[in-house]
């Protein structure tokens, strides 16, 4: 079975600060993971995914297959990078997908 | 913007009741996704069609059905038999090869 992780609901830092948001998956094959973004109002969308190995918004995430986590990392917090953040896993045996149940980041002034 | 549309965006249902809610996209994906959002929680996996006339079963397909008749349609039925049909359901589409997944604004249902 697969399972995603995201131990924290919510996270609160302030303007400028480091922030990382954690995900863990378990899952057997070789998965696609995917951190996608929800700001206030809009739709569920896309951040990046551990393939493409870039930095969107200045968001990168880094696969670490010994760990099973794909931490999503940022040097210097905004005010708009508050949003709900989850973290997503694909079975590439199945094409199953599977949501953690996301974490709230509130970037403080 | 386009892409994913989902109706009604508000829905009400009776006991015992059936409901369709419509998932129509025209970005020629392959693969489609229903998926269930309860406050509180992640996306739950219901169903997942990776191409037209088959889907599978979520975590949690008790109570709903669907069909893949067409590449740009995916509606789910939530049945008599799904106890607790109160929640917001998401649609999403996504491209053949594990691409992202483009979501619609949901559905809202509640029990009358």
């Amino acid at each position: 079975a697969q399972r995603v992780t995201q131990p924290e609901k919510l996270l609160s830092v302030f303007k400028g600060a480091p922030v990382e948001l954690k995900c863990n998956y378990s899952y057997s094959g070789s998965p696609e993971l995917f951190w996608y973004v929800q700001y206030s109002r809009q739709r569920l969308q896309l951040l990046l995914r551990h393939i493409s190995r870039e930095s969107i918004k200045g968001f990168t995430a880094d696969l670490n297959k010994g760990e099973t986590s794909f931490h999503l990392k940022k040097p210097f917090a905004q005010e708009e990078d508050s949003a709900m953040y989850y973290c997503a896993l694909i079975a590439t045996n199945a094409g199953k997908s599977t949501f953690g149940d996301g974490t709230t980041l509130t970037v403080k002034p | 913007d386009g892409g994913i549309t989902q109706s009604p965006k508000y829905l009400f249902r009776k006991e015992g009741q059936n409901v369709t809610l419509s998932c129509e996209q025209n970005l020629n994906h392959d693969a489609m996704y229903w998926y269930r959002q309860d406050p509180g929680q992640g996306l739950r996996l219901i169903y997942y069609s990776q191409i037209v006339n088959d889907f599978q079963k979520g975590d949690i397909a008790e109570g709903y059905s669907v069909s893949r008749e067409k590449k740009e349609s995916f509606p789910l039925t939530v049945t008599s038999a799904q106890k607790n049909p109160t929640a917001f359901y998401l649609c999403a589409s996504s491209g053949q090869g594990y691409q992202p997944q483009h979501f619609g604004d949901g559905t809202r249902l509640s029990i009358l």
